[in-house]
């Protein structure tokens, strides 16, 4: 089965300074792909940043970069020079290849609600 | 190109009742799936459906359902409401391919209260 842990229930940061929240995962996949999304009070999930097993490269995107420790199981979030808006909670996921054509399933972590402070 | 939309927005019901909550997804897109989101249980697949066809079911009780439309829209049925079941639902869209890298897009959700 697989499983996500984000061990940090909330966080406190500093407007401009960088943060990183954590993110360890669990499956027995060789194949897989490990989401952040964002959700803001409004409710909607928004999609950060994608990292696949096989990729040699942390991914970026922007002030998002993903530092994927394959072997520790981690795939964790930093978020430079934070911004006011950054303030949310933030969810790790993850999705499996499917051994059947349909692998719209994500598995989610507990989440981290991220306070950035003025 | 509009995003994934979800109607209605606020719904308030009583033990006992049913519910639809509906979802269009992104033009283009074929696979819906849907999510409970509770502070006790987090977010928690339901369901997925791509061309009409339900592909894949989380561990939810028969009460809860939904079918696709030819359109791609879809909808969420749960019969006999329990207090339980108030919670934020989340409907997802995406291309519906088997890449592990595609991502879901999701719609601001339904809040279902139930009294």
């Amino acid at each position: 089965a697989q499983k996500i842990t984000q061990t940090q229930p909330g966080m406190f940061v500093q407007e401009k300074e960088a943060v990183t929240l954590d993110c360890t995962y669990d499956t027995s996949d060789q194949s897989y792909g490990l989401f952040w999304y964002k959700q803001p009070s409004s409710g909607e999930m928004i999609f950060l940043i994608y990292q696949g097993s096989y990729d040699e490269q942390n991914a970026t995107e922007g002030r998002y970069s993903l530092n994927f420790q394959k072997a520790r199981k981690s795939a964790n979030l930093v978020i430079s020079a934070s911004q006011l808006g950054d303030s949310a909670m933030y969810f790790c996921a993850m999705r499996s290849s499917p051994s059947n054509f349909g692998n719209e399933k994500l598995t989610f972590g507990t989440g981290t609600r991220l306070t950035i402070i003025p | 190109k509009a995003g994934v939309t979800q109607t209605p927005r606020y719904l308030i019901k009583t033990r006992g009742q049913q519910v639809t909550l509906s979802c269009s997804p992104i033009s283009g897109h074929r696979s819906v799936s849907w999510y409970q989101q509770t502070p006790g249980q987090g977010l928690q697949f339901l369901f997925e459906y791509f061309s009409e066809t339900q592909r894949n079911k989380g561990n939810f009780p028969g009460r809860f359902s939904g079918r696709q439309f030819s359109n791609s829209r879809s909808e969420m049925n749960v019969s006999t409401l329990e207090l339980g079941d108030s919670a934020l639902y989340l409907c997802a869209s995406s291309p519906g391919t088997v890449l592990t890298n595609e991502k879901l897009f999701f719609g601001s959700g339904t809040q279902l209260s139930v009294l």
